[in-house]
């Protein structure tokens, strides 16, 4: 497996603003992905997160409201944008190791007031 | 459309007993099964399963998959109070990215 670090752990915010998430592994992996667990609900893949691309989003997310950075092969970010009380969740990133497992790094738990 | 249906939703049992998770699945490009346990925020992961009918097994816990049924269950004998956990299981799909849709979870309450 790999060591993969999220910041920041939580964080409490007003509507309106925006909050960049940022996901660190200890080694070079090509797949990253960013998902989202809203209370009481399962994980939500947000979208893949490709070194040099641009991410691929699933149905119901866009860029505009979830940009996404991948400029190296052990780093990403998440931002939220233009967060409302909607935007209330866990977030967590994960990496593709061993051809098919993802492993989850340890969350961002996030409230928007 | 694509689903993953797990069942119990909630789950209470005493110490020492033994308790089965099921996981139901229709997932298109189906390539895996993934079972994660989630304690507080981060999933940690089980087991992967590719092939029907054989075990995989980490001490007290085992997983099997049935590929005809789309179908599996997660065994946890003895369970003890740290077993107390949400246990997800996750469809893998898709080309070269294995992408994952999850169920809702087992909440398992293993009490003294």
């Amino acid at each position: 497996s790999a060591v993969i670090s999220q910041k920041p752990s939580r964080d409490i915010c007003q509507r309106g603003t925006s909050l960049t998430i940022q996901c660190q592994v200890d080694s070079q992996v090509t797949m990253m992905f960013w998902y989202r667990q809203q209370p009481g609900q399962s994980l939500t893949l947000i979208a893949t997160a490709n070194q040099g691309s641009e991410a691929t989003y699933e149905s119901g997310f866009v860029i505009d409201k979830f940009p996404i950075s991948r400029p190296n092969l052990t780093f990403s970010t998440l931002t939220v944008s233009n967060m409302s009380p909607e935007d209330s969740s866990i977030y967590l990133c994960s990496v593709l190791l061993s051809g098919e497992t993802q492993y989850f790094g340890p969350g961002t738990r996030l409230l928007v007031l | 459309e694509d689903k993953v249906v797990q069942s119990p939703l909630s789950l209470v049992v005493h110490e020492g007993d033994t308790v089965t998770l099921n996981c139901s699945y229709e997932v298109t490009n189906f390539r895996s099964l993934l079972w994660y346990k989630q304690e507080k925020k981060a999933p940690t992961f089980l087991f992967m399963l590719t092939s029907s009918g054989i075990e995989k097994k980490s001490g007290r816990l085992s997983s099997i998959l049935d590929k005809k049924e789309l179908f599996s269950i997660l065994n946890i004998t003895a369970t003890q109070t740290g077993d107390s956990a949400i246990y997800l299981c996750a469809g893998g799909y898709g080309g070269a990215t294995n992408k994952l849709i999850f169920g809702t979870g087992t909440l398992l309450a293993v009490q003294p």
